[in-house]
């Protein structure tokens, strides 16, 4: 079965940081492009970042360019993403997802994970 | 950063047709996907590439992508079509993708 967890979410003041974890299974990890997508309370989903497959470059959201930094380690089958210098507005539900397409960046998702949470607060 | 408008909300009867539209200036030039997303679940891929079907969703999901505007249309519509819908925009171009506000369809 096609599986994608992620962990690593909690509550955490302005300006502090966090590091989400998306622990993967039952496909190739290294030959999808994977992303982070967010939403927070009320409002749509928000693409977050994104690194493609084979490691050929990482993609990120104005809103958290220069703050958050994605990467993968194909060994482990698990995606990352390094959040700093939080803000309230970065509050959200953040969830992993994958590429439908092997070996192709597509940013079309055919699996999510069931997301974990960010709480920005002081 | 590119702009991406979806109605708030559509609502139709059962049996009828829904239409679910994305606006964005050449979003014909784009690359469009979509998504339903119902409360307590995982979005769900239901148009990819704007107009193709990943395997598992009914024919009467389609999609359309000219000009201006892209479009989700679905026939027959079920109450089990009930969720928010959300386009997602991008192309090799650009430096990422952009979700639309997203739609809430509700079946009368």
């Amino acid at each position: 079965e096609v599986q994608l967890v992620e962990t690593g979410g909690g509550l955490v003041q302005p300006g502090g940081s966090l590091r989400l974890s998306c622990a993967a299974s039952g496909f190739t990890f290294s030959n999808y492009a994977m992303s982070w997508v967010r939403q927070a309370p009320g409002k749509g989903l928000e693409w977050v970042s994104g690194f493609s497959d084979f490691g050929r470059g990482s993609y990120y959201a104005d809103s958290v360019k220069g703050r958050f930094t994605i990467s993968r380690d194909n060994s482990k089958n698990t995606l990352y993403l390094q959040m700093n210098s939080l803000r309230p507005e970065d509050t959200a539900f953040y969830y992993c997802a994958k590429d439908f397409r092997v070996g192709a960046t597509t940013f079309a998702f055919d699996v999510w994970g069931q997301g974990t949470v960010v709480t920005v607060s002081s | 950063s590119y702009v991406v408008t979806q109605p708030p909300s559509v609502s139709v009867a059962p049996g009828e047709t829904a239409k679910i539209t994305c606006g964005g200036n050449k979003i014909g030039t784009k690359n469009v996907h979509w998504y339903q997303r119902k409360p307590g679940q995982a979005p769900l891929l239901v148009i990819y590439y704007d107009a193709d079907r990943p395997s598992g969703i009914p024919e009467r999901f389609s999609g359309s992508n000219s000009g201006n505007m892209a479009t989700l249309t679905i026939r027959r519509v079920e109450a089990g079509d009930e969720a928010d819908y959300y386009c997602q925009v991008w192309a090799t171009s650009d430096d990422h993708p952009v979700f639309g506000g997203g739609t809430k369809l509700t079946v009368l």
